[in-house]
């Protein structure tokens, strides 16, 4: 079946670690998207890629990386930069280029901090 | 820049009751709009979308209307069912913006 699989389903985070969450797609799609979900903040975008080897930011990117080597792996790593990590993070994918594009998500990661 | 307003939750309605939750929005010039689905536990689906004004999504007996004059996109259902709990994400997309602009999102909860 197609689809996008986050893992791990949930990750703990220890103090000043790095810790790397991760996102793969088989629907072969060109975009694929990090939000962050905090409760009664909804989503907020942290970074998106629209081809491989190039990736954007998004409105809440700092303490935050990302790498897009292949078409299908959308890795997210949250740095010790980051002091509020605790949060759930979901990855999409999509096709790119229509402005009525539908994201495909994952079934998401919780993030927590020892 | 562009945003999405949605009413708080939780809304509690009780099994084939009629359902409302409103949804505004600000932007420049000709969004689509869509509303999203979120089960306990997994990731959103599309429920349902608009690209025009005067534009009527609808799924899964679920509807919401593009109201340019208004700026709002209010999701309808006429009769709730205890399936139907989840949260509800309103959400739009810009021309030149290259990700969706989500609603804070409202939790239904639905009693037999």
């Amino acid at each position: 079946d197609g689809g996008i699989t986050q893992s791990p389903k949930y990750l703990f985070r220890k103090e000043g670690q790095n810790v790397t969450l991760s996102c793969e797609q088989n629907l072969n799609h060109d975009a694929m998207y990090w939000y962050r979900q905090d409760p009664g903040q909804g989503l907020r975008l942290i970074y998106y890629s629209q081809i491989v080897n190039d990736f954007q930011k998004g409105d809440i990117a700092e303490g935050y990386s990302v790498s897009r080597e292949k078409k299908e792996s959308f890795p997210l790593t949250v740095t010790s930069a980051q002091k509020n990590p605790t949060a759930f993070y979901l990855c999409a994918s999509s096709q790119t280029g229509a402005s009525n594009e539908k994201l495909f998500f994952g079934s998401g990661t919780q993030l927590s901090v020892l | 820049g562009d945003s999405v307003t949605q009413m708080e939750g939780p809304v509690t309605l009780s099994e084939e009751a009629f359902l409302t939750i409103n949804c505004t929005y600000t932007a420049t010039g000709y969004p689509s709009l869509f509303w999203y689905v979120q089960y306990p536990g997994e990731g959103l689906q599309l429920l349902l979308k608009a690209t025009k004004a005067d534009d009527k999504g609808s799924n899964k007996g679920f509807e919401a209307t593009y109201r340019k004059e208004t700026t709002s996109f209010h999701l309808e259902k006429g009769s709730v069912q205890v399936s139907d709990s989840a949260v509800y994400f309103c959400a739009l997309i810009n021309t030149g913006r290259r990700a969706l602009t989500f609603g804070s999102g409202t939790r239904l909860q639905v009693q037999p």
